[in-house]
């Protein structure tokens, strides 16, 4: 049983483009939340999707937008991207009405 | 609104040493739930234990146990007899009713030195 993944591992990306990460849940998982980890610091959560809509969003501009597609895999992307951007985003899943969330290895974005 | 505090941002012990990480949290909310995670080197956020709001009992599972205390909002873990692999980063956080929005904690690096 697969657990959550997420591609790419690294990306690097110069102020001003545009970049597109991906997660695949769980096994069995609808909802998958996106995480942004700061170096030394605890995820900031983005937002959640579930069934192919944002339900929940955290305090991030809108630069920052989503998608989930029927088979609850989901995308993250940033535009405009500003050397602050650069951190390990995380992905998480879990099934509706659970609690308890699984996390993806993460993407580290280096924006130079 | 909803806050975690870590206060420790770094401890370090010698192995076979017991540790306590501290975790306090505020929440409006009557129904909610309380997480530890742990991180190692790798990354990726190691689930360890979900309790909710409803059940203070305190619960031990090999050398981890946790004190859930609401009265003073803390959610505290202790690791006994800790190894070298232990060592890693430590969050605490809290998920209101609905668990639409998980708010952690800073974060405490453990070390544990052999």
């Amino acid at each position: 049983d697969a657990g959550v993944t997420q591609s790419p591992t690294h990306l690097i990306k110069t102020r001003g483009q545009q970049v597109t990460l991906r997660c695949s849940p769980k096994s069995g998982h609808d909802t998958v939340s996106w995480y942004q980890q700061a170096l030394g610091q605890g995820p900031q959560f983005i937002f959640q999707y579930y069934e192919e809509e944002e339900r929940q969003r955290g305090n991030f501009p809108d630069r920052f937008s989503g998608h989930q597609f029927p088979n609850y895999s989901s995308e993250l992307n940033v535009n405009a991207l500003l050397l602050g951007d650069s951190a390990l985003y995380l992905c998480a899943s879990t099934r509706q009405s659970y609690n308890e969330q699984f996390f993806g290895p993460g993407t580290r974005l280096t924006v130079l | 609104a909803q806050k975690v505090t870590q206060a420790q941002t770094e401890i370090s012990v010698v192995e076979k040493e017991d540790v306590t990480l501290d975790c306090v949290y505020e929440t409006r909310d009557t129904t909610y739930y309380l997480f530890w995670y742990k991180q190692p080197p790798s990354g990726e956020l190691v689930f360890l234990i979900r309790r909710n709001s409803f059940d203070e009992q305190n619960e031990i599972s090999g050398r981890y146990s946790w004190n859930f205390q609401k009265s003073t909002s803390s959610f505290n873990f202790t690791i006994t007899a800790s190894q070298v692999v232990d060592s890693a980063v430590y969050f605490c956080a809290l998920s209101e009713r609905g668990g639409q929005n998980f708010v952690f904690g800073p974060g405490t690096r453990l070390s544990v030195l052999p």
